[in-house]
């Protein structure tokens, strides 16, 4: 089983600065097998970035994600308060998926 | 549009059974798998396994071998998931989600989530 280790647990930045989040695998995901969901309070996740790098419906220019092997990333360029969230990344590997343990944003 | 509509709430004695169900509309049922996805209260998300509706197959992951079931209903494209032998470790909100046709395989729609709680 993959395991996703994403950092940091927590970030904390002000609206309009940039937001790197990491996302970590135990053993190489093929593929670009890895996506990116927002879950903000009391809703459902929302997938965000899908094969590593291509944003989802709907989802604003200013995410984006990348990343290869076992090292990926989801940048978000210039924060706006609705970006507040849980973001998880996600793996599929063998048709078995597993989560990252997630890293909260909060807006200063 | 595409929905996926879970069945309500639920709250079961420990040893129990649960099911909750997915009802999907807006696209055609047979032509997307289904994942299942739990969410323990203030956790992250942990993928319980997904049916094939086409075919009815399913892959668990290892953690709920034997305790989880899940089956399809193509006549009324619903989905449903039964967990068996609940204690409390099982409350959590669960989650039915769309695997897209994307090579990633990422689930591009979700339902709202149906809590079950597990109590004596």
């Amino acid at each position: 089983e993959i395991v996703l280790t994403q950092s940091p647990g927590t970030l904390s930045l002000s609206p309009g600065e940039r937001a790197t989040l990491s996302c970590r695998a135990s053993q190489s995901v093929s593929s670009g097998n890895l996506a990116w969901y927002q879950q903000k309070p009391g809703q459902a996740p929302r997938l965000v970035i899908h094969g590593a790098s291509r944003r989802a419906t709907g989802i604003p220019d200013r995410f984006s994600g990348s990343g290869s092997g076992t090292d990926f990333t989801l940048t978000i360029s210039r924060l706006e308060p609705e970006d507040v969230a849980v973001y998880y990344c996600q793996q599929s590997d063998s048709s078995l998926y597993s989560f990252g343990q997630g890293t909260k944003l909060d807006i200063k | 549009q595409v929905q996926l509509v879970q069945s309500g709430a639920e709250v079961k004695k420990p040893g129990a059974s649960v099911k909750v169900s997915c009802k999907t509309s807006g696209y055609t049922f047979t032509g997307y798998f289904l994942q299942w996805v739990r969410q323990a209260p203030g956790q992250g998300l942990e993928w319980m396994g997904w049916i094939n509706p086409e075919s009815g197959a399913t892959k668990y992951a290892q953690k709920f071998q034997g305790r989880v079931t899940m089956t399809r209903d193509t006549s009324i494209s619903t989905a449903d998931m039964e967990l068996s032998r609940v204690t409390s470790d099982d409350t959590a909100v669960y989650y039915c989600a769309r695997r897209g046709n994307y090579k990633s395989g990422a689930f591009d729609i979700w339902g709202q989530g149906t809590m079950v709680t597990v109590s004596s």
